[in-house]
Order: C-alpha cells, then structure tokens, then sequence
C-alpha cells in the first residue's frame, strides 16, 4: 500500500492564483482531512470529509474548497492564493469505526504565496 | 468546540533524562487522545494513543497517562536519547467528531548527547 500521498510536494504562487492539492489513500478509509501547519499553532483543520459525496469544514475553511467524488481521492483547492495561505498542507485518512482511530498523514505539501 | 493547550513549547534534556510533556482538553466527550511525533521535514506519525477508557498505556519508554477529572494527558519518554529529538504534538477527538482531531501547539523535544 502506498498510504496517503499528496502532490506537489512543493509549489510556489503568486498572490490570486488557484491551484489544486492533490491527496489520495488507496486503504480504503472513510474519513479524510486536510490540516495545515504554520509555525508554533500545531495542525489546524481545513475541511474534512465523512465519505464519499460527504465534506464540511474544520476550524479554518475561508479561502479553501473540498470535494469527495471518490472514496479514494480528496483535493484541496485554493480558490484565489493570498500570502497568509503559506503554509505546509497535510491530509489525512483513517478507517470508520471502533479500533481505527490511527489516522494516517501524507508527506505534506510545502505552499509559498508571493 | 474542543480546545488543546500543549506545555512546555520547548524543553532541552540530557540524553538518558526523562521528558514529559502535558495537554489539556476542554470538551469533556472527547475520548480519543493520540500522540504524534513529527520530525524536521516529515510527516507526523502516532507513537501512542489511549482512549478514555484507560487511565495509562505503556509501549517500551514511552507512556501516557490520562486524568479524565482534570482533563489533562501527558506523554512520559524514559532514558531519552538523541533520536528522541523532533516535534512532539498531543490530540483530541470523541465520538461524535467523525475523525476530527484538535491538535495541541506542538513541544520540540531536543535530547543533548
């Protein structure tokens, strides 16, 4: 099993841009997430997602759409880049249900806004 | 919603030293306490959970403990050594939170050799 990949691993914006983060988990989990990490704040929730068809958002959603079209795949999209989205983006999956509370994190995408 | 204070922010040790770190929670249904270790450039990865059920759990030297009372969790880590050094976060979720985990701000844990 590769896990949870994400991609770009790296990516560079300017101010107003969009672009996609790409995640995807092939264990077959329902809950996805995506979290960003900046300096001294720990990992903050963007938006998750209970399965497929299925998204609400976390703790900080302005600025950021999701969708869940599969069970697999869960992109991230920033509609209109601003400097304050710098950030490492990491999303996550784990399994529904008693003895899966592991959730599992991607490799993180490290997002510069000029 | 739930809120996870984290303490210390930093702490430096002595290799063999003993560290802990504590959180504490706000939201009495949380249920589900992780551990996650995170090291320059990496992903986080859980080392040690416990759920609300139990008050310890041990895994080699690493251990937390859990006062549901007070809520407030630690992570203990015995004879400390220089690969301990990284990013230590604590978390929370319960029941009802569908996977949501709140994160604590993080300590960096440097062991000197």
């Amino acid at each position: 099993n590769a896990g949870v990949t994400q991609t770009p691993k790296f990516q560079v914006l300017k101010t107003g841009q969009s672009m996609t983060l790409q995640c995807a988990q092939d264990m077959n989990h329902e809950y996805m997430s995506w979290y960003r990490q900046d300096p001294g704040m720990g990992l903050r929730l963007i938006h998750y997602s209970v399965g497929a068809g299925i998204t609400d958002q976390g703790e900080v959603p302005n600025g950021y759409n999701v969708s869940r079209s599969t069970t697999e795949d869960f992109p991230l999209r920033l509609l209109s880049a601003a400097p304050s989205q710098t950030s490492v983006y990491f999303c996550a999956s784990r399994g529904k249900g008693q003895g899966r509370n592991e959730q599992f994190f991607g490799p993180g995408t490290r997002l510069t806004v000029l | 919603g739930e809120n996870v204070e984290q303490h210390p922010s930093t702490l430096s040790v002595q290799e063999g030293d003993s560290a802990v770190i504590k959180c504490t929670y706000s939201d009495s249904a949380s249920n589900y306490f992780p551990w996650y270790k995170q090291e320059l450039g990496k992903r986080p990865q859980l080392i040690i959970d416990i759920r609300s059920n139990v008050g310890e759990k041990k895994d080699q030297r690493i251990a937390v403990t859990l006062n549901k009372t007070a809520k407030h969790f630690s992570l203990h880590i015995t004879e400390t050594q220089p690969e301990d050094s990284a990013v230590y976060f604590c978390a929370a979720t319960s029941r009802t939170s569908y996977g949501k985990l709140t994160f604590g701000q993080g300590t960096i844990l440097t062991v000197h050799p």
